[in-house]
């Protein structure tokens, strides 16, 4: 069965300095793809990046970017130049493909907290 | 646009009423989902629907039903619920492009329902 890890129940960060938090996961397939989803106190799921399994280029999105090591089954999250506005919830999600449906599976997420 | 709707935002509702939830989308998304999500915990799937067609159900009670009346909008319909059912209640929808293609999930905001 398809598993996510978050490790970090916490991390914290100044304004500015840059946190990455850590995603393993456990699949027997080949080709999926990897979220990560940030959850503000709005209660919101906002999409922040998405990897592609066959892709070997890390995505990025402005500061955000993806480190995914796919034999080691890691894809952790950079944050660079931290903002208040990046304190949220993250979870990690591997999507799930079998006949005829789709299915995300999350990580029991992290909490990030960002300090002026 | 990648907006997902909901409504209401909040609902508190006794254990004999009958309400419903509702979103809306309109990016001509084919698959839509609702989720359910316990306070500090991931998401969980309830049901999916694949052009109209109730494709998933995770062996949810049958005091919540679903209905998808077109393309555009999924309705949760609430009975008899029980203080357990408090949660935050999300929609999300993607394209719907059938077996085989990976897709990304668009969420709303979610409705907070307590049960009292």
């Amino acid at each position: 069965a398809q598993t996510v890890t978050q490790s970090q129940p916490e991390m914290s960060v100044q304004e500015a300095e840059t946190v990455t938090l850590s995603c393993t996961y456990d699949t027997s397939e080949s080709d999926y793809y990897l979220f990560w989803y940030k959850q503000p106190p709005s209660r919101q799921m906002i999409l922040v990046i998405r990897q592609e399994a066959y892709k070997q280029q890390n995505a990025t999105e402005n500061r955000f970017s993806v480190n995914f090591q796919k034999a080691a089954k890691s894809f952790s999250l950079k944050i660079s130049d931290s903002q208040l506005g990046d304190a949220a919830m993250y979870f990690c999600a591997y999507n799930w493909r079998n006949t005829g449906f789709q299915k995300l599976v999350f990580g029991t997420g992290t909490r990030l907290l960002v300090s002026p | 646009d990648t907006e997902v709707t909901q409504t209401p935002k909040h609902l508190v509702m006794g254990m004999t009423n009958k309400k419903s939830l509702k979103c809306e989308q309109h990016m001509g998304h084919r698959a839509m989902y609702w989720y359910k999500q316990k306070a500090k915990k991931p998401p969980e799937l309830m049901f999916v629907y694949s052009y109209e067609k109730l494709s998933i159900n995770e062996s949810v009670p049958s005091r919540f039903s679903p209905e998808c009346p077109n393309s555009s909008l999924l309705n949760l319909h609430l009975h008899a619920l029980q203080p357990e059912d408090s949660a935050l209640y999300l929609c999300a929808s993607s394209q719907g492009l059938g077996q085989g293609a990976f897709e990304t999930q668009y969420f709303g905001p979610g409705t907070r329902l307590l049960v009292l």
